[in-house]
């Protein structure tokens, strides 16, 4: 498998719990991204990890929110204590330190729906 | 003001006709500039680097006026399989000190190509 992986793809939780998502990059990658998508909205910028520095927090994230990338391969998000406007697609992308012109791949998603 | 803006459409055009979508950003420091493609329920796909000489592949054209901060996609002779959100991402510079960049989205145009 040469593409970026996320699971689960799809997870319904109850308001309150506490969910993880996992995203495995393009092995060769450096670069790791996290957006998150709404209905009728492009992707929103959450985070961004070189390696396993995290470079930028959206300042939309809130405390809730935490991301991890330990051995600067796989990363996982975290939502703690989950709210209904949580709902929506996260996605994780992958892209080469190559300079500014560098094509980000992106994972299929993992669908999050809070009850 | 949003940081990347677009129309969002839907544009409904009929197969065979040509359809231009734009796109300003507000951040003078971009340094590079996609447009993304996106079907209906998947993730977000690379169509083509926008690059300030304007660039052409097959049936799309992608200017860049960084003057006015602009961008536009042009399709010609358009297909019923060209029907999908198009998404314009500018690549900014992050405000981390050494370095780090982040892809921001608009709300992306939404074509469709009908018989």
């Amino acid at each position: 498998d040469t593409g970026v992986s996320q699971n689960p793809r799809h997870k319904i939780t109850k308001r309150g719990q506490n969910v993880t998502f996992r995203c495995d990059p393009i092995s060769e990658h450096n670069r790791l991204y996290w957006y998150r998508q709404t209905l009728g909205q492009g992707p929103e910028f959450l985070t961004y990890f070189q390696n396993e520095a995290q470079l930028e927090k959206s300042r939309l994230l809130s405390d809730r929110f935490s991301a991890e990338r330990p051995k600067g391969s796989f990363s996982t998000l975290e939502i703690q204590r989950t709210e209904q406007g949580d709902s929506a697609m996260y996605l994780c992308a992958s892209s080469e330190r190559t300079g500014w012109n560098t094509e980000a791949f992106f994972g299929q998603g993992t669908r999050l729906t809070v009850v | 003001r949003k940081e990347v803006e677009q129309d969002p459409g839907p544009f409904n055009v009929p197969e065979g006709a040509t359809v231009a979508f734009n796109c300003t950003y507000s951040n003078s420091a971009s340094q590079s500039f996609f447009w993304y493609r996106q079907d209906c329920r998947k993730e977000p796909k690379l169509l083509m680097s926008v690059y300030s000489s304007g660039n052409e592949d097959g049936r799309f054209t992608a200017q860049l006026n960084r003057a006015s901060q602009y961008i536009s996609l042009l399709i010609r002779d358009s297909k019923l399989s060209d029907s999908a959100t198009y998404l314009c991402v500018v690549n900014m510079r992050s405000g981390f000190t050494g370095g780090g960049n982040k892809l921001t989205f608009g709300t992306g145009t939404q074509l469709k190509v009908e018989l």
